[in-house]
């Protein structure tokens, strides 16, 4: 148990829908970072907050959002949902930043979009 | 920028023997940080082990070895001793010393254990 906690497990939504992907990171920890896997693209970087500040942006589309709120948690928005959007989505944190932190995964949350 | 390549997309070994798994990435930066994770069919992302560019010294973690090449810019694994339950997805990822801490990872290796 890495300690990183991700819900829901699996969503089943439809084109077009909204969802929102939760993250609760490592009690301690203040950076966390959301990845997604995909079959086409692999494992890509989305975003990483640091103690409530946005602090990195990776390959992440308009239509995706998120945010890190004053308990540390942390939460990922995709909306007008396409097919291809359909992924396993990683929230990982580390404590803090600097070169080389280790960063621990969640379980991730498997968005099939039908 | 960064970019890391997995060369091999599946691997198998005998259980009991030694297998290494190949990486090399490509950096514009002097220091950095190289990582490996395991992926399972749990399909958790894991840890394996991890290795600072600048520090000469291979790192290693129990059965997991690392052999780094900084002029050949080359960062394999090497699993001895192989169990039933190093069956999983390695993937090898690089981060930047300086910037952020976003984690670059190459396509992956399935490795199989045979009984």
């Amino acid at each position: 148990d890495s300690g990183v906690t991700q819900t829901p497990k699996h969503l089943i939504t439809a084109t077009g829908q909204r969802v929102t992907l939760r993250c609760s990171p490592r009690s301690g920890d203040l950076s966390v970072y959301w990845y997604q896997q995909s079959l086409d693209q692999g494992l890509q970087f989305l975003i990483q907050y640091y103690n409530g500040e946005e602090r990195a942006k990776g390959n992440i589309l308009e239509r995706f959002s998120a945010q890190q709120f004053p308990d540390l948690h942390s939460e990922l928005n995709l909306s007008s949902l396409e097919l291809g959007d359909s992924a396993l989505y990683f929230c990982a944190s580390s404590p803090a930043v600097g070169p080389g932190q280790p960063q621990h995964f969640g379980d991730g949350t498997r968005l099939s979009i039908l | 920028a960064q970019t890391v390549t997995q060369s091999q997309p599946e691997m198998s070994v005998q259980e009991a023997e030694t297998v290494t798994l190949s990486c090399t990435y490509d950096t514009s930066e002097s220091d950095y940080y190289l990582f490996w994770y395991k992926q399972p069919p749990s399909r958790q992302m894991i840890l394996v082990i991890r290795q600072e560019a600048y520090k000469q010294q291979n790192a290693t973690e129990n059965r997991f070895s690392v052999n780094f090449q900084k002029a050949a810019k080359s960062f394999s694994l090497k699993i001895s001793d192989s169990q039933l339950g190093d069956a999983a997805m390695y993937f090898c990822a690089a981060s930047a010393f300086f910037g952020n801490e976003k984690l670059t990872f190459g396509t992956g290796t399935r490795l199989t254990i045979i009984p």
